[in-house]
């Protein structure tokens, strides 16, 4: 089964850029590597997907390298209303359709 | 245009009993996929439904079942409930555009807030 690693937590300011990075073995050859935000009581929202490289979209980059065994997360600038866990989502490279949610990691912007 | 819709929104069960949750997908979705996700933990895959047959399956014993309608809606069923079974139940609904899962953006609902006594 496909697993994922990310930070447990992570502290910023607000203004700062974070980064977080999730560790994804097994990946699929053709599967994609998504992100998600969850608030309390609610559910995942979609942020950024992205297959190799960069992507750059209003919110945030993904910052993917060749080996695609990892990704980073990159959020600029961030405020206290980005205060959620991220999660990293890749496809199970044994079973497309079982979508592995990893650990996410608790993001807290203090003022 | 309505999102993921889930009924309802909390439910308090006790032991041994069944539930039913339900899930209306964003318009023109026609994937649904059942998550659930216990409290401090990431969502973890139950199954996932596309033209009315379940076409994927997480590690869940038989006592979870779903089904899903002609309209795309779905229905969760969990039988014998036990405490375990505690948890937030996240419904998403996708278009399924390729046979790869993660090449497509989930829709998730609200959820229900399961609670078994």
């Amino acid at each position: 089964l496909a697993k994922t690693t990310q930070p447990i937590s992570m502290d910023s300011y607000e203004g700062q850029e974070v980064n977080i990075t999730c560790s994804h073995n097994n990946i699929a050859t053709n599967d994609y590597i998504t992100w998600y935000q969850q608030f309390p009581s609610q559910g995942p929202r979609f942020i950024i997907q992205g297959y190799k490289t960069k992507v750059t979209n209003e919110v945030a980059s993904l910052f993917i390298p060749a080996d695609r065994k990892s990704s980073t997360l990159s959020l600029p600038r961030v405020s206290l209303s980005d205060t959620a866990v991220y999660y990293c989502l890749v496809g199970d490279g044994d079973s497309s359709y079982k979508l592995i949610f990893g650990s996410g990691t608790r993001l807290l912007v203090r003022p | 245009d309505a999102g993921v819709t889930q009924s309802p929104t909390h439910l308090i069960k006790t032991r041994g009993q069944q539930v039913t949750l339900r899930c209306s997908p964003k318009s023109g979705h026609d994937t649904v996929s059942w998550y659930q996700q216990a409290l401090g933990q990431g969502p973890q895959f139950i199954f996932q439904y596309y033209e009315e047959e379940e076409r994927q399956r997480g590690n869940f014993p038989d006592r979870f079942s779903g089904h899903q309608f002609p309209n795309y809606s779905s229905e969760l069923n969990v039988n014998a409930l036990l405490l375990g079974d505690s948890a937030l139940y996240l419904c998403a609904s996708s278009l399924a555009i390729s046979p790869r899962g993660t090449n497509e953006k989930l829709f998730f609902g609200s959820g229900t807030q399961l609670s078994v006594l």
